[in-house]
């Protein structure tokens, strides 16, 4: 088991709400990065955060936004839900000693389970 | 632009036996990978990976095997163990992607059976 918690575990949401995941990374990493994975497929980045900034993202929209805390923790916001949105949400943690980082283990917490009806 | 492809997308073995998935990617650059397993209901765990300076990596009954030349990595179980059952996937990260970007293939369900 890594130390990376996700809450919470399961949430139901209909279509044009807005919805906010919450992660809290392992001890001693100072990055959290966000997936979206849908059913039968592998994870697709989201975003990164780093020194409470995002550090990348991958092709999601404007309505996908996040927030990293100085504890490192970090939030994940997504409005205007959409069906398509329905998936689980990964978030992974690491540690990003300088430079981009390349390479860096990623490891994830359980995920949040987002149904948008 | 950027893809992983993984085969193949279900694996049965006999316990015992051994399990190979294979990997392609496609940004050359990429100098990362990693392999996860998945149970249900549980997120991606990382069991080994590779840097782009290595050719093979074992742990236990685990390893990994790259060819930079012809942009492919394999992994490799040894003597397979129900407990083995899962959904492995595979990913790529690259120089010149943003830190933290893993392009993950599209999974292969591995079923042990005893």
């Amino acid at each position: 088991e890594t130390g990376v918690t996700q809450s919470p575990t399961h949430l139901i949401k209909t279509r044009g709400q807005q919805v906010t995941l919450r992660c809290s990374s392992q001890s001693g990493h100072n990055t959290v990065s966000w997936y979206q994975q849908a059913l039968g497929q592998g994870p697709q980045f989201i975003f990164q955060y780093y020194r409470e900034e995002e550090n990348g993202r991958g092709n999601f929209p404007p309505r996908f936004s996040g927030l990293q805390f100085p504890n490192y923790s970090s939030e994940l916001n997504v409005n205007a839900l959409e069906l398509d949105d329905s998936a689980l949400y990964l978030c992974a943690s690491s540690l990003k000693a300088g430079g981009s980082g390349i390479g860096e283990k990623l490891f994830f917490g359980s995920g949040t389970q987002l149904s948008v009806l | 632009g950027e893809n992983v492809e993984q085969h193949p997308s279900t694996l049965s073995v006999q316990e015992g036996d051994s399990a190979v998935i294979k990997c392609t990617y496609s940004d050359s650059a990429s100098n990362y990978f990693p392999w996860y397993k998945q149970e249900l209901g549980k997120g991606p765990q990382l069991i080994i990976d590779i840097r782009s300076n290595v050719g093979e990596k074992k742990d236990q009954r685990i390893a990994v095997t790259l060819n930079k030349t012809a942009k492919h990595f394999s992994l490799h179980i040894t003597e397979t163990q129900p407990e083995d059952s899962a959904v492995y996937f595979c990913a790529a990260s690259g120089i010149y992607n943003q830190g933290g970007k893993l392009i993950f293939g599209q999974g292969t369900e591995l079923s042990v059976k005893p």
